[in-house]
């Protein structure tokens, strides 16, 4: 089973400032075949359930905010919060979605205002 | 305004059973598969279940294999999960979710409903 390991566990940033979350799988989740790494997030804020933000690794869902962008490769994913807004605060998940038919999430990292 | 609606949770003594449904909306429910993830109080995700857009595929999780049952009415834009043999570990928030993808799955799951939460207490 791929095992996805985010870090930090939590963290806080200051309004404004750059927020960066990362995600490790314990085996790639590139298919070579199409060239795609079979990785999403997930936003959940708290008392709400989780909201997609971004698949492929990179391709933000319909709606998302451009200050909200994936990257990474292979093992090793960042999601990147360019100007951190107060509506940000949330718990953060990683997916991969290589090893169907089965999934696995991230632990979660918890982002707040410092 | 696409939507999905759980119900059925509720509090279930050990070794007891319990149906989950999901109520879908604003979208043409037999297009897709969906999902059953679960949060334990205080935890993360962990996805539960698949099953495709015509009911024909069904995929579980190694902790629930075998004890819930994934199925759906297209008819009535249904989703439900039969739990049995209910453990003090099955205790969590159920949430139903729709995969993006048509109509093959893609595994990732882009709405989600509010979550129905299943309790296993004596």
């Amino acid at each position: 089973d791929i095992v996805m390991t985010q870090s930090p566990d939590s963290l806080a940033v200051s309004l404004g400032e750059r927020a960066t979350i990362n995600c490790k799988s314990s085996q790639s989740v590139l298919y070579s075949s199409n060239n795609k790494n079979y990785l999403a997030w997930y936003q959940q804020k708290p008392g709400q359930p989780p909201k997609l933000l971004i698949y492929w690794a990179s391709t933000r869902e319909s709606g998302v905010p451009d200050r909200f962008s994936g990257s990474g490769s292979g093992t090793d994913f960042t999601l990147t919060i360019s100007s951190l807004q107060a509506e940000d605060v949330a718990v953060y998940y990683c997916q991969q979605y290589y090893s169907t038919p089965m999934c696995s999430f991230g632990q979660g990292t918890k982002l707040e205002i410092k | 305004e696409v939507q999905l609606v759980e119900s059925g949770g509720v509090v279930v003594q050990p070794g007891g059973s319990l149906r989950l449904s999901c109520a879908a909306s604003g979208f043409t429910f037999d297009d897709y598969a969906m999902h059953w993830v679960r949060q334990a109080p205080g935890k993360g995700l962990e996805w539960v279940s698949l099953i495709s857009w015509d009911g024909g595929s069904t995929y579980y999780a190694d902790s629930v294999k075998g004890r819930f049952t994934i199925s759906r009415d297209n008819s009535k834009n249904s989703l439900y999960l039969q739990m049995n043999s209910l453990r003090a570990e099955d205790t969590a928030l159920y949430y139903c979710a729709k995969d993006m993808g048509v109509p093959a799955a893609s595994w990732v799951m882009d709405v989600w409903g509010k979550g129905t939460t299943v309790t296993v207490s004596s």
